[in-house]
């Protein structure tokens, strides 16, 4: 399919399992973002990469682990997954930074139990 | 930092009903201004952008005037859909190394037949 996709679309997950969310876009875009959304806060940025096998943390890293080997994905891992990342998870992308106008995915909504 | 604030919702309305969003802004100088609009189910994705002050962004039906003076970016629509129904993000840019989005905590809307 062409686009960005998430997977899976809903995860459930114990305290201190380790879970990845998998994102993958068809477009080449060099740049990538991992955003969660919380009532009442909006999305904030957790990760971001700017090409293959460069990345950086955003505002709300902790507890979190990127990669990014090949241009088309950008997985995100919660290394030992806590009741406060609770969160719906969108993957975002885009070819040029600087117009701010990014392509978001469906959205993981993951609950940790 | 650079904020943006929403007013609360869910706004409710009957279908060709005059809609109004509010969305103000923090920000040093004058940044390019966002909406994204989230349907069910789906990721966000742009509905409109201004570029700077007094400029007017319009898309869909959907019209946002950039005021400098207020600091606002108003959502509006002169008769608003079922399908229209959705959660609307005010975002203006982070202007740090991320290239991120700084997003409002989004206002649904619901419109009913």
């Amino acid at each position: 399919d062409a686009g960005i996709t998430q997977s899976p679309r809903y995860k459930i997950t114990e305290t201190g399992r380790q879970v990845t969310l998998m994102c993958h876009q068809t477009w080449s875009h060099s740049y990538m973002f991992w955003y969660r959304q919380d009532l009442g806060h909006g999305l904030r940025l957790i990760y971001y990469s700017a090409a293959a096998d460069i990345t950086d943390k955003g505002e709300v890293p902790d507890g979190y682990v990127v990669s990014r080997s090949k241009t088309e994905n950008f997985p995100l891992t919660l290394e030992s997954a806590t009741r406060s990342q609770t969160s719906v998870y969108f993957c975002a992308s885009t070819w040029d930074r600087t117009s701010y106008e990014q392509y978001f995915g469906p959205g993981t909504r993951l609950t940790v139990t | 930092g650079d904020s943006v604030t929403q007013m609360e919702g869910p706004v409710t309305l009957s279908e060709e009903a005059f809609l109004t969003i509010n969305c103000t802004y923090t920000a040093t100088g004058y940044p390019s201004l966002f909406w994204y609009v989230q349907y069910p189910g789906e990721g966000l994705q742009l509905l409109l952008k201004a570029t700077k002050a007094d400029d007017k962004g319009s898309n869909k039906g959907f019209e946002a005037t950039y005021r400098k003076e207020t600091t606002s970016f108003h959502l509006e629509k002169g008769s608003v859909q079922v399908s229209d129904s959705a959660v609307y993000f005010c975002a203006l840019p982070g202007m740090d190394s991320s290239y991120k989005l700084i997003f409002g905590s989004g206002t649904r809307l619901l419109v009913r037949p």
